[in-house]
Formats: C-alpha cells, structure tokens, sequence
C-alpha cells in the first residue's frame, strides 16, 4: 500500500542555518504531496503541498519540489527561525481508482532551531 | 473564518467507559474525516463522511468504534468500552469538496487527546 517515510528527527540547528528534511513514498496512482506542521500545542497546518510531477510548493520560505523519478518530496529553508521550531510531517493523497482521498502520513520529524 | 473545533480537548476515562469526541468542521465544507494519532506517529485514518453519508470507515480498528455525521456538520466520534491501547489524540478534518480530489487540502481541529487509565 501507499507509504511515506520521512527521516527521523529530532534536527537541530542554529538560527540561520539551512534545513532540509527528506521525504520519500510509495503510492499507486499519482498523489498529491503535503508538509503539515505543527506548532507546540497547536493542530495540525497545512505548510504546503504540490499536486503533480515537477511542480513546487512554497510558503513563509520554506519549498518543496515533486520528484516523480526519485519518489521524493524534501522540504528545504535557507535560513530558519528559532520560530520555525516544530513537527513537520510529510503527507500523501492518492485517490487512486476512486478511493477515499484520506492523507497518509509519515512519522513526523521535530525541528528546535537554537538561538 | 473560524476553524475547524473539537471538544473535548482532553479527555480521562476509566477502562471500559465510553466516550463521545466531538467534531464541528469549517461551515459548509462537505468532506470530514477522523485520524488517530499516536505518541511519537503521525495520524493514521479512521473513516470518512461525504455530508453525512460514511463512505470509508476502514480505519476504525475495531467495533467499538463508531462514527456519525447526521445532518452534514457536526460529526462525533464514539468509543465504547475504551481500552489502554484506544490512548491517543484524535484530530478531525474537513475539505471543501466532495474528498475524492486527491488534491483537496484538509484543514486540521486542534484534537482530543484521550488517556485511558
């Protein structure tokens, strides 16, 4: 069945520095990707998402581009914020032959960004 | 616009009780769905409401779980006679269409974390 696994965490780093945390699947049809995070004691928010091969997503300058040769979804920042620390989780809809559209999550990967 | 909200946001129950989580979604979306999430995991479905037909509830890991949605809006999810391994957070969410576009975004509630003692 469709899978994501993404690396393990918790990451660590200065303010500044750059992020990049790796995100593969496995899924039958052709998905949709998603980054969700979430803040301390905060749900669930969509970061961002791509919807077909090659396409980018963006936001509050973090991207991520579908690789549909590597299976892979990375989720990069050229310079983090103590205020970007929290859960990042990788996601993936798939829908394929008309089944439920439900996300499929990978475990999640904390970031504490340091001061 | 407001959010989508759950209540309780924590809840103790006692083996074998039963307990009621419950989910208002964005107005006027027509998707809901149910994950589960464990400690240290990410959200696993559970079962799936078009308005307030239930569609998918493969998720659900066993019959004492059940779902509603009765009039399209609110949507409670009921777990009867809980046990230790029911502990979790239960996070609702709810998209604007019909959720079979794979390329609908799901908007989260904060959730219901259940202990189970």
């Amino acid at each position: 069945g469709d899978s994501v696994t993404q690396m393990e965490g918790p990451v660590t780093l200065s303010e500044e520095a750059f992020l990049t945390i790796n995100c593969t699947y496995t899924a039958t049809g052709y998905p949709s990707l998603f980054w969700y995070v979430q803040y301390p004691g905060e749900g669930l928010q969509l970061l961002l998402k791509a919807t077909k091969a090659d396409d980018k997503g963006s936001n509050k300058g973090f991207e991520a581009t579908y690789r549909k040769e590597t299976t892979s979804f990375h989720l990069e920042k050229g310079s983090v914020q103590v205020s970007d620390s929290a859960v990042y989780f990788c996601a993936l809809s798939d829908g394929y032959g008309g089944a439920t559209n439900k996300l499929i999550f990978g475990t999640g990967t904390l970031l504490a960004v340091q001061p | 616009g407001a959010g989508v909200s759950q209540s309780p946001r924590y809840k103790v129950a006692k083996r074998g009780q039963d307990v009621a989580l419950r989910c208002d979604p964005i107005s006027g979306h027509v998707s809901l769905f149910w994950y589960q999430q464990a400690l240290g995991q990410g959200p696993e479905f559970l079962t799936y409401f078009q308005n307030e037909a239930q569609l998918d509830k493969s998720g659900l890991p066993s019959d004492r779980f059940f779902a509603e949605r009765p009039e399209g809006s609110v949507s409670t999810l009921k777990i009867q006679r809980t046990q230790q391994e029911d502990s979790a957070v239960y996070l609702c969410a709810s998209s604007t269409t019909s959720g079979r576009a794979r390329t609908d975004t799901q908007y989260f509630g904060p959730g219901t974390r259940l202990t189970v003692l």
